[in-house]
């Protein structure tokens, strides 16, 4: 079954620096999305991209945020200046198109000291 | 999107059914009701989805009420791997988005 891959599975970063988390959707999926999850709280919608541009965001996702899929495969989530309250899992997903659901990947830990 | 509302936690027997309820009495004519489930701290997996009538996959059934207010997840044969958490979320088919708004969800313990 195909599936979303998300690299690295671990990410501990320091304060201040940039982190880059990776992710491959589905092959023939259209649209793509990033989620985060505090621990102990609920998934949070990050931002959506479709047709090479971003469809919608959050109040979550400001200037510190950016997406990309820089060669048709990869989707890339990069935090420019990561703080404290980075930490989190960060999950990609995607969907093929219509009403059916995401697939989502199995999401990357970041950790931020 | 519609609110929904779901209880905190229920608990079930390994091997007996599961029936996940969900209200959302709020829904929209166009709003969807999906079904995601989140096994311990890995990505959330979609379940199912429906608009008006019963579905039915390998997965599960949903059971939507005719006014559309409320609606049951079932899990035919709970197995211990059934453990999660379960979100059942109402969606705007009119949004070519499909932004998922969780909420927190029913925590589904399976027992031996």
């Amino acid at each position: 079954e195909p599936e979303v891959t998300q690299t690295p599975s671990h990410q501990v970063t320091q304060m201040g620096q940039e982190v880059i988390l990776r992710c491959v959707p589905i092959s023939n999926h259209l649209y793509f999305y990033w989620y985060r999850q505090i621990l102990g709280q609920k998934v949070e919608f990050l931002v959506s991209f479709y047709n090479n541009e971003i469809s919608e965001k959050s109040e979550i996702f400001d200037d510190q945020f950016s997406v990309e899929r820089p060669d048709g495969s990869n989707f890339t989530l990069k935090i420019r200046s990561t703080k404290l309250e980075d930490s989190a899992m960060y999950f990609c997903a995607s969907r093929v198109r219509g009403t059916t659901g995401y697939t989502f990947g199995s999401g990357t830990r970041l950790t931020v000291v | 999107d519609a609110k929904t509302t779901q209880p905190t936690s229920m608990d079930c027997a390994e091997g007996r059914a599961a029936n996940l309820p969900c209200n959302h009495s709020t829904i929209s004519g166009n709003e969807y009701v999906y079904w995601y489930r989140q096994i311990h701290s890995q990505g959330p997996q979609y379940i199912i989805h429906g608009l008006k009538n019963n579905e039915t996959n390998e997965m599960a059934s949903l059971i939507i009420t005719e006014d559309r207010k409320s609606s049951t997840l079932i899990l035919p044969h709970a197995t211990l791997r059934d453990t999660a958490v379960y979100y059942c979320i109402a969606l705007n088919s009119g949004g070519s988005n499909y932004k998922l708004t969780f909420g927190k969800g029913t925590l589904l313990t399976v027992n031996p």
